[in-house]
């Protein structure tokens, strides 16, 4: 039979304030863990990655916090302009061999206020 | 050109159509991917090639065929296909050295079919 549909999770934030967007992942055996940012009409962007060996990493702008005890990834996003506006994706992978795919996330879709 | 392109970009075709998509990468990756994104639904693994060399095929459909010549070039051949086809195919790389391993994304594909 059909499949439901997804809603798309949603954050709309003021511009300047800080986002938070959070991700439950699935595998206790990931040990890899990425953020993708995808804008309308394009394909998803690398933004920052994170080992299961740190529980925080920080690039410019962002950060990836990681609590492994409850399986829980989020992105913080610092100051957030409108050009932060887009669908954000967080994936996993685990295992120990290289041929362990990346799971992805549904998505939140992220709207920035002006 | 840098990074992972994809052409074309849009493409309309009817059931009993047969087209390519085409896919290249200018990272020196040793593998590539192709992804289906539906709206309301994750990304969804559709292949897997390292070193020229398919690995992975998630129950797939053969109306959709998948060509890999080489490193840097990847194909994705439809026949026949149907309405739910619609959507957009991402192509992606990455290099296979360890469990760190993150996927660059080209733009996509928007594919309609009628």
């Amino acid at each position: 039979g059909e499949s439901v549909g997804l809603h798309l999770p949603t954050l709309s934030v003021q511009e300047g304030d800080n986002s938070i967007i959070n991700c439950a992942y699935s595998n206790s055996a990931s040990d890899y863990f990425i953020w993708y940012k995808q804008e309308s009409g394009k394909g998803p962007q690398f933004i920052i990655d994170i080992r299961s060996n740190m529980d925080k990493r920080q690039g410019q702008r962002v950060t990836v916090l990681l609590n492994k005890t409850v399986k829980h990834l989020s992105l913080q996003i610092a100051a957030t302009q409108p050009g932060d506006s887009a669908v954000y994706f967080c994936a996993e992978k685990g295992g120990e061999t290289s041929y362990d795919k990346v799971i992805f996330g549904p998505g939140t879709s992220l709207s920035v206020i002006p | 050109e840098t990074g992972v392109t994809q052409t074309p970009r849009h493409l309309v075709m009817g059931m009993t159509n047969k087209k390519s998509l085409k896919c290249e990468q200018h990272l020196g990756h040793n593998a590539m991917y192709w992804y289906k994104q539906s709206a309301k639904k994750p990304l969804e693994l559709m292949f897997v090639y390292s070193l020229e060399e398919r690995v992975e095929n998630n129950s797939v459909p053969s109306r959709f065929s998948p060509e890999c010549p080489n490193s840097s070039h990847l194909f994705l051949h439809l026949h026949t296909l149907q309405p739910e086809d619609s959507a957009l195919y991402l192509c992606a790389s990455s290099q296979r050295a360890g469990p760190q391993e993150t996927q660059y994304f080209g733009p996509g594909t928007r594919l309609l079919v009628l």
